[in-house]
């Protein structure tokens, strides 16, 4: 069956970055593309952007493009999310989401505070 | 960018009764390959937002025929025939057409 296993939670200082994993398995891992969402305490959902697992193309959300960096490693089928320069409003649960839009990671909780 | 509103913004329904969630978008969702990008979530507390309907219509594997989809272009509709206890939690439309929007969730609960 399809996994979408996601890295622990994490405490940053503003400023600072941090990349979150996304494991797959239980499907070829080149097929789908992987969007990341996420959501702050209390929130709606907002989508950050996408990367084909086919060959890397990037999609970002505007607001956050120059801070935000998604790459994959397909030998490990992993998908990583890097967000940089962090704010306290960037304090979420990030989510990795398969493109054909049935299948999210259990979510990464990513603090951020001084 | 396509903003997704949905109305109302929560919902308080007594068990077996239908309830209702509307999500209007910005701009058509309707591709020229035929399909119309739209899609619903439940948002669980403390879960991962799971797909119930894509499409507009389509329900997903494993849920059950009490929540049906409808609409076209820019109007669509989330019913639930009868409300169980277990379908509490935060309702989502997203559009996938044009990169991915959320609605702003409608909140279930139960009286």
């Amino acid at each position: 069956q399809v996994q979408l296993v996601q890295s622990g939670a994490e405490v940053k200082k503003p400023g600072a970055s941090v990349k979150v994993s996304c494991k797959a398995s239980g499907y070829t891992f080149t097929s789908y593309g992987i969007s990341w969402v996420r959501q702050a305490p209390g929130q709606g959902l907002e989508w950050m952007g996408w990367i084909s697992t086919y060959n890397g193309n990037t999609n970002y959300a505007q607001k956050l493009q120059g801070r935000v960096t998604m790459t994959t490693d397909t030998s490990t089928s992993t998908a990583y999310m890097e967000l940089r320069s962090l704010r306290s409003d960037d304090t979420a649960v990030y989510y990795c989401v398969l493109e054909s839009y049935d299948y999210w990671g259990q979510g990464t909780l990513v603090t951020v505070s001084s | 960018d396509i903003v997704m509103t949905q109305t109302p913004l929560s919902l308080s329904v007594t068990p077996g009764q239908p309830a209702s969630i509307s999500c209007k978008s910005s701009q058509s969702l309707l591709h020229s390959d035929g399909k119309t990008y739209l899609y619903w979530y439940l948002q669980k507390p403390g879960q991962s937002p799971q797909l119930l309907i894509y499409e507009v219509s389509s329900r997903f594997s494993g849920v059950p025929d009490r929540f049906s989809g409808s609409g076209s272009g820019t109007d669509f509709t989330l019913k639930i025939s009868r409300v169980e206890a277990e379908d509490v939690g935060v309702y989502y439309c997203m559009q996938g057409i044009h990169l991915w929007t959320f609605g702003q969730g409608t909140k279930v609960e139960i009286k």
